[in-house]
């Protein structure tokens, strides 16, 4: 069973084009992260979301509480976007992860 | 920018043997926690601590595995007798309040048990 699911898996992307991933989850969560993991393993986090959207730079994510859906939207993407993007929450401190979205952008 | 901290970057250990992971959380941080990662999965949750206690624990976090915070700076994940299937890279974390605030991840231990 997966708490946390997220769609496409892997994606390829020319250089410019928009981007969309996706994640659905089971479990009640105070808030829905994004996190970005680079190919050297590290992980970054660019949003928090409980409610609505946020944007920073080119990055917008949006949640829908009542159908329990996140995006993560990538505008005029670049090869530096590429990386593992992954989803997280869960009601308390046990986090839920999804399995990742391997993003390479093209130039 | 503040940062959460992890040494070793990379350890390769006998099966068996003890393993200690430090972590240096962020300073005003209140909120800790353990993930690992085995390669080519995704990140699971191991254990978060608050208040000198741990507050949650997965199934994965059993008796081989402890923390502490021995000093009121470092965080470690201590792996009492390592086997192979605890080959993975560890994350720590940390964040300022608990449930809705923003979490920060270490670069990760990577631990190799042969």
């Amino acid at each position: 069973k997966n708490e946390v699911e997220q769609s496409p898996q892997n994606l390829t992307a020319q250089e410019g084009e928009f981007i969309t991933i996706n994640c659905s989850y089971s479990v009640g969560i105070s808030a829905l992260h994004w996190l970005q993991q680079h190919p050297g393993g590290g992980i970054v986090s660019l949003f928090m979301l409980s409610s609505g959207k946020k944007k920073h730079g080119r990055l917008i994510a949006t949640i829908n509480i009542q159908e329990k859906h996140s995006s993560l939207h990538i505008t005029a993407s670049h090869p530096r976007d590429s990386a593992v993007y992954i989803c997280a929450g869960g009601p308390g401190n046990q986090f839920y992860f999804g399995t990742g979205t391997s993003l390479t952008v093209i130039p | 920018e503040p940062e959460v901290t992890q040494t070793p970057s990379h350890q390769v250990t006998q099966m068996g043997q003890e393993v200690i992971l430090r972590c240096v959380p962020i300073s005003n941080h209140l909120y800790f926690y353990w993930y690992r990662q085995i390669l080519g999965q995704k990140v699971e949750f191991l254990v978060s601590f608050y208040n000198n206690e741990i507050s949650e624990k997965s199934e994965i976090f059993d008796d081989q595995f402890s923390v502490e915070r021995p000093d009121g700076s470092n965080f470690t994940l201590k792996i009492r007798s390592t086997k192979l299937e605890d080959s993975a890279m560890y994350f720590c974390a940390s964040r300022m309040g608990g449930p809705g605030n923003t979490i920060y991840f270490g670069e990760g231990s990577w631990l190799t048990v042969v």
